[in-house]
């Protein structure tokens, strides 16, 4: 059974980075045919999908995130993380790692997900 | 980027009844990729449907999925008290987007 589990600072100050760290266990990121995802619930809304990554280090962000967000993967330590940086009061929220079963190229769907962590911005 | 729209927001329903939950899509999802989630309080959201039509491991015969193109609906057949929750669409057949959710509770 594949588990993930979120973890970091829950209070980040305004302006600075946000960095956290998934840590996938009963599997390998390394096994190939899925993306490393983070996702993320402003509180009391919906999902916003943050970015992904492949075992190998290939990225994709979205959008309108993608000048603040960098996501890597320790394929030693079977984990990935994200950095937000020049954090604001909106970037506060649930914060979700999850795994992406690739069906082609980048399409894909979350069967596993973290237990989700808050984060909150402020001073 | 497709925009995904979820009607209702909110749907008041009695346990053993039907419910029937809708995902608009702003432009047509290639391959009918799409997929439902379940979020309780508290919890992750968990995936139900994926390509449509195919339920998840571990997902009970009532929760269905069907729709093609931009029209897509969930469906519970009858509902148990542990369905109440929000109902989440998501796309993936261009890049990612999830709706905005339907809220299913207790009449």
């Amino acid at each position: 059974q594949v588990q993930l589990q979120e973890s970091g600072p829950g209070l980040v100050k305004p302006s600075q980075t946000l960095s956290l760290t998934c840590t996938v266990s009963g599997g390998s990121i390394s096994s190939g045919g899925y993306y490393w995802s983070w996702i993320r619930q402003h509180p009391g809304k919906g999902l916003e999908w943050i970015g992904y990554i492949y075992y190998s280090g290939s990225t994709y962000y979205n959008p309108s995130l993608k000048s603040r967000v960098t996501i890597s993967v320790d394929t030693s330590k079977n984990q990935f993380s994200l950095k937000l940086s020049s954090v604001t009061a909106a970037d506060t929220a649930v914060y979700y790692c999850a795994r992406g079963i690739i069906v082609v190229g980048t399409n894909h769907y979350f069967d596993y997900w973290g237990q989700g962590t808050l984060v909150t911005v402020s001073s | 980027e497709i925009v995904l729209t979820q009607s209702p927001a909110t749907l008041s329903l009695s346990p053993g009844e039907r419910a029937t939950l809708s995902c608009g899509a702003s432009q047509s999802v290639s391959s009918s990729y799409l997929a439902w989630y379940q979020q309780k309080p508290g919890l992750a959201p968990r995936l139900l449907i994926y390509d449509a039509s195919s339920r998840a491991t571990g997902i009970p015969d009532r929760f269905s999925g069907s729709g093609s193109g931009t029209d897509f609906t969930l469906t519970i057949s009858r509902l148990e008290p542990e369905d109440f929750a929000v109902y989440y669409c998501q796309q993936y057949g261009s890049s990612l987007t999830f709706g905005g959710g339907t809220k299913v509770e207790i009449k």
